[in-house]
């Protein structure tokens, strides 16, 4: 089974950019593997953000984007808010299962 | 609305086997997958495995092979997971969500909506 990989922790400032990225032990992630990103919060249930790489629910505000950076997929907040601190994972997909990123637990401050 | 309406905490001893239910509503139950995903404490997400509830076919996570079993029933439109041959380190908050079409695909729908989880202690 696939291994996939985040940063452990980030911080950004308010009103700053952060890039957190989801690679995997399998080589270059692409659209097949149907990439999702999604924020948790302590005691709550993930929340999808991001799904299949770049659409994004509508919930979500603009400030979240997903893409594609140097074989891995990304999720790129700009302008954070003290509201984004919070845990981010990463999904994909590998040909009918499921595997997850370690997760990056991300600090405003 | 779609909904996801989970079973109560359980404690369970070593060895024992816990069945995890998830109740559906606000939608065609047969017509989209359910995934199990787990959170150890203080851990990350951990994704079981998935059913189809068309056709009731199941896929598991190559880790849980031989301990997992996931069924549907369409009667009451829930949605269960028994794990069995539980160990300490399968206490864990166990989520149920929504996945994709069985019969049109919705990339939409998938991991949108989630239960509100359920605490599974193993302990002697």
């Amino acid at each position: 089974q696939a291994v996939v990989t985040q940063e452990p922790s980030l911080t950004v400032s308010p009103g700053g950019t952060v890039t957190l990225t989801c690679g995997s032990s399998a080589g270059v992630v692409t659209s097949g593997h149907l990439p999702y990103w999604f924020q948790q919060r302590p005691g709550q249930a993930p929340r999808t953000l991001i799904y299949e790489t770049f659409n994004k629910h509508s919930w979500v505000p603009a400030r979240f984007s997903g893409s594609f950076l140097g074989g891995k997929v990304a999720l790129t907040l700009s302008g954070a808010q003290p509201e984004d601190e919070a845990d981010y994972y990463c999904l994909l997909h590998y040909g009918g299962d499921w595997v997850f990123g370690g997760g990056t637990k991300l600090t405003v401050l | 609305q779609v909904q996801l309406v989970q079973s109560g905490a359980e404690v369970k001893q070593p060895g024992a086997s816990v069945m995890v239910s998830c109740k559906a509503s606000g939608y065609i139950f047969s017509d989209y997958y359910i995934h199990w995903v787990r959170q150890a404490p203080g851990q990350g997400l951990e994704w079981l495995g998935w059913i189809n509830l068309n056709d009731g076919a199941p896929r598991y996570a190559q880790k849980f092979h031989g301990r997992v079993t996931m069924t549907g029933d369409r009667s009451i439109t829930t949605a269960s997971m028994e794990l069995s041959s539980l160990r300490s380190d399968d206490t864990a908050v166990y989520y149920c969500a929504r996945g994709s079409g069985t019969v049109v695909p919705a990339p939409v729908a998938r991991f949108q909506s989630w239960g509100q989880g359920t605490l599974v202690t193993v302990s002697s």
